[in-house]
């Protein structure tokens, strides 16, 4: 099993600030089938990023992956009110598919 | 705008049984890879299982591997998890997915499930 470990745990920022997410692999993720996550309280999660650096549709540009192998980014580049929420990376390549342990975006 | 509708979620005692089901509308059901996935309370998400489009591939999280079945009626445009021999750890939101491959295109908005006594 892809053991996906995120950090940091909780990152503390102000609106408009730069945010950037880790997300580290036990092993190799094969093709880079790497994807990240929104997941806003009861809501289900929010596609953002496929393919390590594919944006989803209709995500804004703001967002954007990065990385390959066994090390992810995601980067916020200018944070909006409605980006503070928690974010999980996930590898969609080697079953039994993994979570990350999840980032909480905070206003600081 | 494919829309995917869970139900059969609630309250059971530890070491019962309950079965989710999920009905999927708006587009063509066989094209999808679908899968559930959890979210405990105050947890992070956890992939359960996923099933291909013609149901003769079945993938399973170690926790749930010989208590959970993961199934789909492709003329009914529905899909199951049948959960067995419940845990408390096992509470959680089960969310139904959907995607053309193993990623997750698609979800719905979730079925509550306790096991508690």
């Amino acid at each position: 099993e892809i053991v996906l470990t995120q950090s940091p745990g909780t990152l503390s920022l102000s609106p408009g600030e730069g945010a950037t997410v880790s997300c580290r692999a036990s092993q190799s993720v094969t093709s880079n089938y790497l994807a990240w996550y929104q997941k806003k309280g009861g809501q289900p999660p929010r596609l953002l990023v496929h393919g390590a650096s594919s944006r989803a549709t209709g995500i804004p540009a703001r967002f954007s992956g990065s990385g390959s192998g066994t090390n992810f980014t995601l980067t916020i580049s200018r944070l909006e009110p409605e980006d503070f929420e928690v974010y999980y990376c996930h590898q969609y390549a080697h079953a039994p598919l993994t979570f990350g342990g999840g980032t909480r975006v905070e206003i600081k | 705008e494919v829309q995917l509708v869970e139900s059969g979620g609630g309250l059971v005692q530890p070491g019962g049984s309950l079965r989710l089901s999920c009905v999927v509308s708006g587009s063509s059901f066989s094209d999808y890879w679908m899968s559930w996935v959890r979210q405990a309370p105050g947890k992070g998400l956890e992939w359960v299982a996923n099933i291909a489009q013609d149901g003769t591939e079945e993938n399973y999280a170690a926790s749930v591997k010989g208590r959970f079945t993961i199934s789909r009626d492709n003329a009914k445009n529905a899909l199951y998890l049948q959960m067995n021999s419940l845990r408390a750890e096992d509470t959680a939101v089960y969310y139904c997915a959907a995607g053309y491959g193993w990623l997750v295109d698609y979800w719905g908005q979730g079925a509550p499930v306790t096991a508690s006594s």
